[in-house]
């Protein structure tokens, strides 16, 4: 079974830490997503990616493919950021993505 | 602008009733997605279509149908043989089915049962 497990289900941090969310899979993948769900429930991809790190603006996600396991950091965070991140995963055998729970991050000014 | 387009924002359903939720996209995407989101819980996919005149099955399609008659449209109806409908949905599209496509999101169509 695919299974996706993100960690933190919570995250509440002071403007300007660095903010870590990690997402762990359960098999091969093709392509890994991230995604980000603002408080009006509309969704953003952020990153699709297959090995390696990719970086946009303060955005950065990492996946490391023998541990099955994948990060997105966020750098001098901002309340603007505050907002649900998911990670999808899209494995070899399905046509279809398995999404994770979700991540609610909350930056305070 | 190129987007997708979801209607209604809100939409209330009474016992027994069909609901049709509205989905445009206008990025001439070939691929369409219906996703239910419920708390605490990520997202489902109902049924997707690769192309017009074609839409599968996804994990919890019972209780809905969908139609692809046009390339920018995939309305999904809720019928009444689904027991517990409320929830948020969103319509996603792709330029292709490949998993390596990014998919572009809908701002959602949350339902409620009076």
């Amino acid at each position: 079974k695919n299974e996706v497990e993100q960690s933190p289900q919570n995250l509440t941090a002071q403007e300007g830490e660095f903010i870590t969310i990690n997402c762990s899979y359960s098999v091969g993948i093709s392509a890994l997503h991230w995604l980000q769900q603002h408080p009006g429930g509309g969704i953003v991809s952020l990153f699709m990616l297959s090995s390696g790190k990719k970086k946009h603006g303060r955005l950065i996600a990492t996946i490391n493919i023998q541990e099955k396991h994948s990060s997105l950091h966020i750098t001098a965070s901002h309340p603007r950021d505050s907002a649900v991140y998911i990670c999808a995963e899209g494995n070899q055998g399905a046509q279809k993505l398995v999404f994770g729970q979700g991540t609610r991050l909350t930056i305070n000014p | 602008d190129g987007g997708i387009t979801q209607s209604p924002k809100y939409l209330f359903r009474k016992e027994g009733q069909n609901v049709t939720l509205s989905c445009e996209q206008n990025l001439n995407h070939d691929a369409m997605y219906w996703y239910r989101q419920d708390p605490g819980q990520g997202l489902r996919l109902i049924y997707y279509s690769q192309i017009v005149n074609d839409f599968q099955k996804g994990d919890i399609a019972e209780g809905y149908s969908v139609s692809r008659e046009k390339k920018e449209s995939f309305p999904l109806t809720v019928t009444s043989a689904q027991k517990n409908p409320t929830a948020f949905y969103l319509c996603a599209s792709s330029i292709g089915s490949s998993k390596l496509n990014i998919q572009y999101f809908g701002a959602g169509t949350r339902l409620s049962v009076l």
